[in-house]
Parts: structure tokens; sequence; C-alpha cells
């Protein structure tokens, strides 16, 4: 299985300041043959599903703002808040759907500081 | 729009059954490959199976914690997923979500689906 790891479950950071949440995947999550990393970003708030914010490493879903942006390729992946807001208070998960089992990162709470 | 209801989640005791539903609209459900996920109480998302389309062959695969004792089933006809549970644990507790897989977006990248809103199973005595 392909195991995510998050660099960290809690982060704090002031309001209108840069957010980055760092994901590791155990083993390389790029599909040669069109050269896309299936990788995504999901946020999440109490009581409600995930959200999809970023898929293929660094394609924003439709109506995510423009704040959100993803990068990375291989085993390595970030994403990045570039202003926090008082909305993005939740937790973020990382997913792997380049194998089955897919898997998720434990998590990042994003807290403001 | 693409909606997806769940139901049948409840109280069970351990080692016994529930069936889950998902009701799904806004898309060609019988061309879907459709997923559940969970997520036990406080802690992160676990990917528990998929099943393909029937014009794939309807396979499913499942996650090692469940499998054995989870089968995921469809019906294209009522454009209804279900997810039979057995011999269910105290580590089964969870809330459900029907997900509507991976499908490749208008520039042809391959991209998560939609969730629906989950339903709670809780496994106790």
């Amino acid at each position: 299985d392909i195991v995510m790891t998050q660099s960290s479950d809690s982060l704090a950071v002031s309001l209108g300041e840069r957010a980055t949440i760092n994901c590791k995947s155990s083993q390389s999550i790029l599909y040669s043959s069109n050269n896309k990393n299936y990788l995504a970003w999901y946020q999440q708030k109490p009581g409600q599903p995930p959200n999809l914010l970023i898929y293929c490493a660094s394609t924003r879903a439709s109506g995510v703002p423009d704040r959100f942006s993803g990068s990375g390729s291989g085993t390595d992946f970030t994403l990045t808040i570039s202003s926090l807001q008082a909305e993005d208070v939740a937790v973020y998960y990382c997913h792997q759907y380049y194998n089955i089992p897919y898997t998720f990162g434990q998590g990042t709470k994003l807290e403001i500081k | 729009e693409v909606q997806l209801v769940e139901s049948g989640g409840g109280l069970v005791n351990p080692g016994g059954s529930l069936r889950l539903s998902c009701a799904a609209s806004g898309f060609t459900f019988s061309n879907a490959w459709m997923s559940w996920v969970r997520q036990a109480p406080g802690k992160g998302l676990e990917w528990v199976g998929r099943i393909k389309s029937k014009t794939d062959g309807e396979t499913t695969d499942y996650a090692a914690p469940v499998k054995g004792r989870f089968t995921i089933l469809r019906d294209d006809a009522k454009n209804t997923l279900y997810l039979q549970m057995t011999s269910l644990k105290i580590e089964d507790t969870a809330v459900f979500y029907c997900s509507t897989g991976y499908y490749y977006d208008s520039s042809g990248y391959l991209r998560p689906g939609y969730w629906g809103q989950g339903t709670l199973v809780t496994v106790s005595s």
C-alpha cells in the first residue's frame, strides 16, 4: 500500500499569511504515460464531507478560490494557501488515487494564530 | 446537479450486519465506478472499496480491513449503490460516505468525484 504522510498534524498561521502543508507518498504516484501525479487535496470542516480542492497535484477544482494552489511531483507535494482567511480553518487531507487501495494522509488541522 | 444520499446507518451490535444505501441522481449512474469511504469519529479518511460499472465487469476491490466482510453492490435500475456489512467490529464505527469515484475532466485529467453527506454506523453493545 502507498502510505501518505503529512508533515504536521496541526498548523497555526496568522490571518493574511501564507499556509503550507506538505505531503509525502511512500512511492511515486506519477503516472508516466501522461506525466500526471494522481494526488488530490481535500478540505474538511466539522460536520461536513470532504471538499475537493486540488487534483492531479496542481489543478484547482471548479469554484475553489485561487489562493489555494498545489505543487510537487513524484513523492513530495505541497498545498499552499497564499493568504489565510478565517473560513480556511479546517482539516486538510492529501489523497493518492494512483494505486488501489487508495489512501489518505492523516490530516493537518489548520488554525488561526 | 450530482446528488448522493446515503441511508441505512444506525446502531448495531458487534458481530451484526447492516446494509447501507446510496441513492444517486444527476449523472448516468450505470456508467459510473462508485466507491465507499469511511471516517471514524475524530479520525481521518479511509477508502473502503469500489465497484466498476457493469460495462467494465462490475468487479469490486476492497481495503484489507473489510475484505471478506463487506460487499459492494449496485442496482443500476434503481440508481442505487449498496454496502453490505457483516461481522461488524467496534472499529468499524464510522461515517460512511458514498462517492462517484474518479472520472476524466474536460481536459482529460483524472479527478476524484463527488461525495454524499454520509451516514453514521455505530457498532456497540
